[in-house]
């Protein structure tokens, strides 16, 4: 089963923009990752946000974290062409499975 | 290799036919996952092996599915008869173990799976 939902489900914007995507879960977590999928692709690692965090920013991502509402939020600044990918959340880890969620699909327009 | 190696990368077959999916994890990672995406979905969890420990099969569709892993390296993903419904890309996923590096997965680039 999946433990996260995002939504929205897709997403598309003009470059420039800011995208954000949200992710709940259903469970209670020791961390909470973000991966990007390109088109055919595997999945690559963006971001890992622990339980005591509630923001952490790499380049132009900011992740948030609001364990009381068992949700997670993506932003992405200054979108770009090259950010058009799937984008997924996941939870578990360590000596646990890790299950992500159903993913949202974002087009950024040029 | 640098990365988590899957073949074969495009695997087509008819129905009621055996497959094997094989992974080739990064070397000395410990923890090695499988999971099925079909088109535009997300990825379904399917099986989970960590180190000498019994793997955690909970997310197996079907006893016609099932995995190994051989001297805690490569690991094979077997379908037996298959359906059209397996029908997928499976992709595998590999993680170290110690601090910093306990919680990343690295992935492969998928096998796609068509049954005809």
């Amino acid at each position: 089963s999946q433990q996260g939902e995002e939504d929205p489900q897709a997403l598309s914007i003009q470059e420039g923009e800011n995208a954000t995507m949200n992710c709940s879960y259903k469970t209670s977590i020791n961390n909470l990752q973000w991966y990007r999928q390109n088109s055919g692709r595997g999945l690559v690692h963006l971001i890992l946000i622990r339980s005591n965090e509630r923001e952490k920013h790499s380049g132009r991502l900011r992740v948030t974290l609001d364990t009381s509402k068992k949700s997670s939020s993506l932003l992405i600044t200054a979108s770009r062409a090259a950010d058009t990918a799937s984008y997924f959340c996941a939870t578990g880890g360590g000596y646990q499975k890790v299950t992500f969620g159903i993913g949202t699909k974002l087009q950024v327009i040029p | 290799g640098a990365g988590v190696s899957q073949s074969p990368s495009n695997k087509v077959t008819e129905k009621g036919k055996d497959v094997e999916l094989r992974c080739d994890p990064i070397s000395g990672h410990t923890a090695l996952y499988w999971y099925r995406q079909s088109l535009g979905q997300g990825l379904e969890f399917l099986i989970y092996f960590q180190g000498n420990s019994a793997p955690d099969k909970s997310g197996l569709p079907s006893d016609r599915f099932s995995a190994e892993r051989t001297g805690g390296s490569v690991s094979t993903l077997t379908i037996q008869r298959t359906q059209q419904e397996d029908s997928a890309v499976y992709l595998c996923a590999s993680r170290a173990s110690g601090q910093g590096a306990f919680w990343e997965l690295f992935f492969g680039e998928g096998s796609r799976l068509t049954v005809l």
